[in-house]
Order: structure tokens, then C-alpha cells, then sequence
């Protein structure tokens, strides 16, 4: 129940494009779920966020659409950029209960061509 | 600030020696997160402990793995005897109480030959 199943795993873009990566969980305590962005070599940085009490957050290119019902989640990043190429992880975590460490799904690595 | 700081980058170890793992979680951040990355199962959190308190500790694999946090300021995870299989990056991560975002650090490469 702590799983988080993220695809697809790899995805190539063209310059301008549309990409979209796609996360599923069962366990409804989860209540706070980020997209963190991994460069080779660096650790993973958040990217953007969301909370289930909305269906959508925007931030610039970034957009996380949210489906409480469906348990599911993603991430579109539109007019995708070459400097956007790395690898993507969604996650959960349960804050409000208590558990603060997060469940990351399994990674889409992201390329974007110019 | 400086942000997370994990040391070393790298090491590279023979199977049955000891290996211990450093991190500098950010100023005034009360959660300390050490997680690892391999290629096989991801990331996937280790332990985690809230002002210097382990909380959780199930992930960590077995009792060759350790992780302290002496004062708020450093935390070591420590395995002993390592195997090739603990081949992996580790990363500490830190976080402020009621703020979500959890912040990196840069990793330890470990490989144990």
C-alpha cells in the first residue's frame, strides 16, 4: 500500500513539446504529493507540488493535474525545453498524519530534443 | 545557507570494511532524512529522525546499517560490515517543521569491491 507506480519510464520530446509522466498510488493517507527533478550527479530537487484538496497547480511551464478519485496523478511540462532533460520521481507522503518521509515512484527520465 | 552537505562524494571500499556516511542537514531544519538510490529498487527512504529522535526506522536494510544524530547538526549512517550489494548513492535530506519540502543533498557515491 505504500507503492507509488510512475511511466512511463523513459520519454523523449521534441523542443516545444508536451511532456507528460503519469503517477498512481493505493494508499489514501497519503496527503502531499511532489514532483522532484534529479540532475546526473545531484541530488533531487522539488520541483512543484500538491495537496488533494485541489485538481490542479500551475507554476510557469509546470502543471500537476490531480484525480483524488482515481488515486492518480501527473505532471505536464509544456513547451518542454532541452535544459529540462532529467530524470522526474513523484512522491507521497502522509504530513499529516505523521509520516514524513516519501514514497518516490520508480523515475521517467526525460529527454528532450532540440 | 549552504544547503545539505554530505561527505564523502565518493568512496570506494572492500567488502568487510567499515563505512560511515556524513551529513550537515541546513540550519534550524528539524527532520533529517537519509534515503538510497540504486538502479534496482530507486529511491527508497532509509531512516529518518525528527530533532535528533529516529522516527522511522524501517527501511534500513539490516542490522549492519546504523544511522545516529548526535546534535542537531550531524547525523552518520554506518555500515559495518559493508557488502557489495549496499553498492549504491545515499542521500541526506532535511526539512523544516511545518514546511514539506524536503532538501537534498548532493549524495554519497559509495562502492564497496
Amino acid at each position: 500500500q505504500q507503492q507509488v507506480k510512475q511511466s512511463p519510464q523513459s520519454l523523449i520530446v521534441q523542443k516545444g513539446g508536451i511532456s507528460i509522466i503519469n503517477c498512481a498510488y493505493e494508499n489514501t493517507a497519503f496527503d502531499y504529493f511532489p514532483w522532484y527533478q534529479q540532475f546526473p550527479g545531484k541530488g533531487p530537487a522539488l520541483l512543484i507540488a500538491i495537496r488533494p484538496d485541489v485538481s490542479e497547480k500551475k507554476e510557469g511551464r509546470f502543471t500537476i493535474s490531480f484525480n483524488k478519485s482515481a488515486k492518480q496523478f501527473s505532471l505536464h511540462i509544456m513547451d518542454s525545453q532541452p535544459g529540462d532533460s532529467a530524470t522526474y520521481f513523484c512522491a507521497a507522503s502522509m504530513r499529516d498524519t505523521g509520516r514524513r518521509a516519501l514514497t518516490f515512484g520508480s523515475g521517467t527520465r526525460l529527454q528532450v530534443q532540440p | 545557507d549552504a544547503g545539505v552537505i554530505q561527505s564523502p562524494r565518493h568512496e570506494v571500499t572492500e567488502m568487510g570494511q567499515e563505512v560511515t556516511l556524513r551529513c550537515k542537514p541546513i540550519s534550524g531544519h528539524d527532520y533529517l532524512f537519509w534515503y538510497r538510490q540504486t538502479m534496482m529498487r530507486g529511491l527508497e527512504l532509509l531512516i529518518y529522525f525528527n530533532n535528533n529522535v529516529p522516527i522511522d526506522d524501517s527501511g534500513m536494510p539490516e542490522d549492519r546499517f546504523s544511522a545516529k544524530m548526535p546534535n542537531a547538526s550531524f547525523s552518520t549512517l554506518k555500515i559495518q560490515p559493508s557488502e557489495p550489494r549496499d553498492s549504491a548513492v545515499y542521500f541526506c535530506a532535511s526539512s523544516e517543521q511545518g514546511y514539506n519540502e524536503q532538501f537534498f543533498g548532493p549524495g554519497t557515491r559509495l562502492t564497496v569491491l
